[in-house]
């Protein structure tokens, strides 16, 4: 179990790009997660996947946004047409839905500079 | 809405001092509540949680006593260490959601030897 990994750790782009993130969560949990953290700010939530099943997007989720988990397995996160206030660390998280309240993991984060 | 806040940082405590951080909440039902701490350079990690009224949530000499009556969820280390540097977000997540947290923005701590 080597937890929770994203790639890429860091991006730089210019307004007006595409970018995708990816996610691999820990292997055995069938939940997945993405936060976005601007500075000086706790993580707010932005979707969630049961398996394949993405279940909840939050209002902070336009429609530039799109998540994907195609087998149940690793996600990714792209955002079109990259603007200034995209520019945060966005997170994954996953968890395993076999208890009240499971723990989520967390991956170490994309940086995203938009220019 | 539902939302968690959270004393507002930099704290900066010798080592062997006494740490609170204060955190108290809004939410309807009964949320379970989390403690989170992210070391420099690393990722979010679970310090502590807990899931009902006055349940005690305890870690690594860290302790948090879930207060329903004063929506509370403070945390509290007796003799804190240098090693001990880092944010701490508090968080909750609603009873019967999916399990989303909702976080406070984190109070980073400072211990100086």
């Amino acid at each position: 179990d080597t937890g929770v990994s994203q790639d890429p750790r860091h991006k730089i782009t210019k307004r007006g790009q595409n970018v995708t993130f990816r996610c691999d969560p820990i292997s055995e949990h069938n939940r997945l997660y993405w936060y976005r953290q601007t500075l000086g700010q706790g993580p707010e939530f932005l979707t969630y996947f049961q398996n394949e099943a993405q279940l909840e997007k939050s209002r902070l989720l336009s429609d530039r946004f799109s998540a994907e988990r195609p087998k149940g397995s690793f996600s990714t996160l792209e955002i079109q047409r990259t603007e200034q206030g995209d520019s945060a660390m966005y997170l994954c998280a996953s968890s395993f839905s076999g208890g009240h309240q499971e723990t989520q993991y967390f991956g170490p984060g994309t940086r995203l500079l938009v220019l | 809405g539902d939302s968690v806040t959270q004393m507002e940082g930099p704290v900066t405590l010798s080592e062997e001092a006494f740490l609170t951080i204060n955190c108290t909440y809004t939410a309807t039902g009964y949320p379970s509540l989390f403690w989170y701490v992210q070391y420099p350079g690393e990722g979010l990690q679970l310090l502590l949680k807990a899931t009902k009224a006055d349940d005690k949530g305890s870690n690594k000499g860290f302790e948090a006593t879930y207060r329903k009556e004063t929506t509370s969820f403070h945390l509290e280390k007796g003799s804190v260490q240098v090693s001990d540097s880092a944010v701490y977000f508090c968080a909750l997540s609603l009873q019967g959601s999916q399990g989303n947290l909702i976080f406070g923005k984190g109070t980073k701590l400072s211990v100086k030897p």
